[in-house]
């Protein structure tokens, strides 16, 4: 069936660092892939997504690309601040499906 | 507030007791959605409707667990005969009408229960 696997945390990192998550997926059709993030104490919610090979999605300067060749989607991020630590979830979903299919997370802990 | 709702936000049971959760999306969405996640777990998919109509549920949802959305608006979702097992993160989610399963969900703040 369908999976998602991320690297495991928890990553610490300091502030200004270069942030790499990586994140490979197993599919049988064309899915569509997307990263949540969950802050401390809050929901879940869209940090960006891609919805065909070699699209790139970005958003507050995450950056993730798909790559088909390699059925990975990693995040990356430049320059992390403090305000970015949080648990960062890789996610895909099936052609014609609804249902999204979860990594394990990835917590992340910026350092001042 | 326009987004998903969840209530309770926390729940706590005794085994064998049977909880029922209730979950509001936002109200131009038709899709909702059911997931479980436990500690250090992303999101397990339990069920899905759209309008009323319940198109997919996960193995992961026993005979215990039965949701509804009777009218295509609030949703619930009921475990009977509760289990330490079931303690977890019930988190509901929606999106709106469009073709494919590329569009964002939106997730609710989640219930938490604990079965004592």
């Amino acid at each position: 069936g369908d999976s998602v696997t991320q690297m495991e945390g928890p990553v610490t990192l300091s502030e200004e660092a270069f942030l790499t998550i990586n994140c490979t997926y197993t599919a049988t059709g064309y899915p569509s892939l997307f990263w949540y993030v969950q802050y401390p104490g809050e929901g879940l919610q869209l940090l960006l997504k891609a919805t065909k090979a070699d699209d790139k999605g970005s958003n507050k300067g995450f950056e993730a690309t798909y790559r088909k060749e390699t059925t990975s989607f990693h995040l990356e991020k430049g320059s992390v601040q403090v305000s970015d630590s949080a648990v960062y979830f890789c996610a895909l979903v099936n052609t014609g499906g609804f249902k999204t299919i979860f990594g394990a997370g990835t917590r992340l802990f910026v350092k001042a | 507030d326009t987004g998903v709702s969840q209530d309770p936000r926390h729940k706590i049971t005794k085994r064998g007791q049977n909880v029922t959760f209730r979950c509001d999306p936002i109200s131009e969405h038709n899709r909702l959605y059911w997931y479980r996640q436990t500690l250090g777990q992303g999101p397990e998919f339990l069920t899905y409707f759209q309008n009323e109509a319940q198109l997919e549920k996960s193995r992961l949802l026993s005979d215990r667990f039965s949701a509804e959305r009777p009218k295509g608006s609030f949703s619930t979702l009921e475990i009977q005969r509760t289990e330490q097992g079931d303690s977890a993160m019930y988190l509901c989610a929606s999106s709106p009408p469009t073709a494919g399963g590329g569009n964002e969900q939106f997730f609710g703040p989640g219930t938490r229960l604990t079965v004592l």
